[in-house]
């Protein structure tokens, strides 16, 4: 059973980068999966950050586009976001998700917090 | 970019059975999953392709989805059931995953 965990920095100044890495085990990364990041502003919904493939093929959120990076590691079984010139609107919880048949994101991480603040 | 409406609000006393809609220009031509999030917790999908339902979900959820409105239903609404739900389809005109704002289920 495909399990994922979060792991990175729970505090970033602001306009510094955040960055996470979601860890997978119990099963191959580069299967037909996709792999996602979404993130939830506290009090708020689920807002999708985007996706990546085994092949490093990637989607992006078109609101966050210019500032997002998501890249894979076969190898070591990871995937990572990058998030640049963060401010306090990016304060959130962060998941990380293996995307399914179109899209469903059928497994989650357990989510990590992140907080811009100086 | 593709817009999902949910209301923000459902309340159901047990036993009876609650309806939580999600509304989108002919969503009925795209696939809809649904997730429960309960406090603290990551999201569990519990409906995925408009009606099917992963390992483990009981078969009181179930879905339907049809012209502008995909719906959630969950019969036998029990105290566990209260929680927030999310719709999703993927918008194929811009590549991206979209969420819908959210329905907080109470129980009464």
């Amino acid at each position: 059973q495909v399990h994922l965990q979060e792991s990175g920095p729970g505090l970033v100044k602001p306009s510094e980068t955040l960055s996470l890495t979601c860890a997978v085990s119990g099963g191959p990364l580069s299967n037909n999966h996709w792999w996602g990041w979404v993130r939830q502003p506290p009090g708020k919904g689920l807002e999708w950050i985007g996706d990546i493939y085994h092949s490093g093929s990637t989607n992006y959120n078109p609101s966050l586009k210019s500032r997002v990076i998501i890249s894979v590691d076969k190898s070591k079984k990871y995937f990572s976001l990058k998030l640049t010139s963060v401010t306090a609107a990016d304060t959130a919880v962060y998941y990380c998700a293996r995307e399914g048949g179109a899209t469903r994101l059928d497994v989650w991480g357990q989510g990590t917090t992140v907080t811009v603040s100086s | 970019s593709y817009v999902l409406t949910q209301p923000p609000s459902v309340s159901v006393a047990p036993g009876q059975t609650a309806r939580i809609t999600c509304e989108g220009n002919n969503i009925g031509r795209k696939s809809v999953h649904w997730y429960q999030q309960k406090p603290g917790q990551a999201p569990v999908l519990v409906v995925y392709d408009d009606s099917d339902r992963p390992s483990g979900i009981p078969e009181r959820f179930s879905g339907s989805n049809s012209g502008n409105t995909a719906t959630l239903t969950i019969s036998r609404v029990e105290a566990g059931d209260e929680a927030d739900y999310y719709c999703q389809v993927w918008d194929g005109d811009s590549d991206q995953a979209i969420f819908g704002g959210g329905t907080k289920l109470t129980v009464l």
